[in-house]
């Protein structure tokens, strides 16, 4: 069984469309987080949940909105996409909140 | 920015000889982190040092840590042609990782 996992796995829009990106673990982690790692590679946290709580959220857009129905689970909803969106979104879990990291596959978004 | 530094960018070796990177950071730590990530997959955790150890291995892994320099080293001993990968050190400080850029590894058979 995938301990974090993401879908889409590959996501094409248009520029001004809004878009999610579904994460769940089954792992019984605490905290569950979103990254953006760009086109040279670098991993940047967007915002950090734990237990339904959100407590990171840096400096992102409010067209990026994360929301946690449960613990297990941690969606990204962004509206009005822009070109400079487009990035690999990855969603990661942990026990506890500088423990060991389970990262998910990633979401490639593309905007057009 | 507080992103630590990685060095070398990349390093490209012979499969059986050793390769060495280094991870700097700017702040006081609670731990370290070493993260492999292949090419379109998502980063898997390889080894968490704490601010109050030294060294550590795993398998052919080993990492150093030096607090009064702020820089860390991960060391693969004979590596493979699978060691291909780009590896991130993280920093845990505040309540979150913070990721340097990464080393891209190529490993040739």
């Amino acid at each position: 069984d995938t301990a974090v996992s993401q879908t889409p796995k590959y996501l094409v829009t248009q520029m001004g469309n809004d878009k999610s990106i579904k994460c769940e673990q089954n792992l019984g982690h605490d905290t569950m987080y979103w990254y953006k790692q760009d086109s040279k590679k670098f991993l940047k946290i967007m915002f950090s949940y734990n237990n339904k709580e959100l407590i990171i959220n840096e400096t992102v857009p409010n067209r990026f909105s994360p929301k946690s129905p449960d613990k297990a689970h941690l969606n990204l909803h962004i509206n009005s996409l822009e070109l400079g969106d487009s990035a690999v979104y990855f969603c990661a879990s942990s026990p506890l909140r500088l423990d060991t990291q389970y990262f998910g596959p990633g979401t490639r978004l593309t905007v057009l | 920015s507080q992103q630590g530094e990685e060095d070398p960018q990349a390093l490209s070796i012979q499969e059986g000889e050793n390769a060495t990177m280094n991870c700097s950071y700017k702040t006081s730590i609670n731990n370290l982190q070493w993260y492999r990530q292949n090419s379109g997959r998502g980063l898997v955790h390889l080894i968490l040092i704490r601010s109050n150890e030294r060294e550590k291995h795993s398998g052919r892994l080993r990492v150093t840590l030096d607090t009064s320099k702020k820089s860390s080293s991960l060391l693969i001993t004979a590596s493979r042609a699978a060691d291909t990968a780009s590896y991130f050190c993280a920093q845990a400080a505040g309540n979150k990782l913070t990721f340097g850029g990464g080393t891209r590894v190529l490993v040739k058979p």
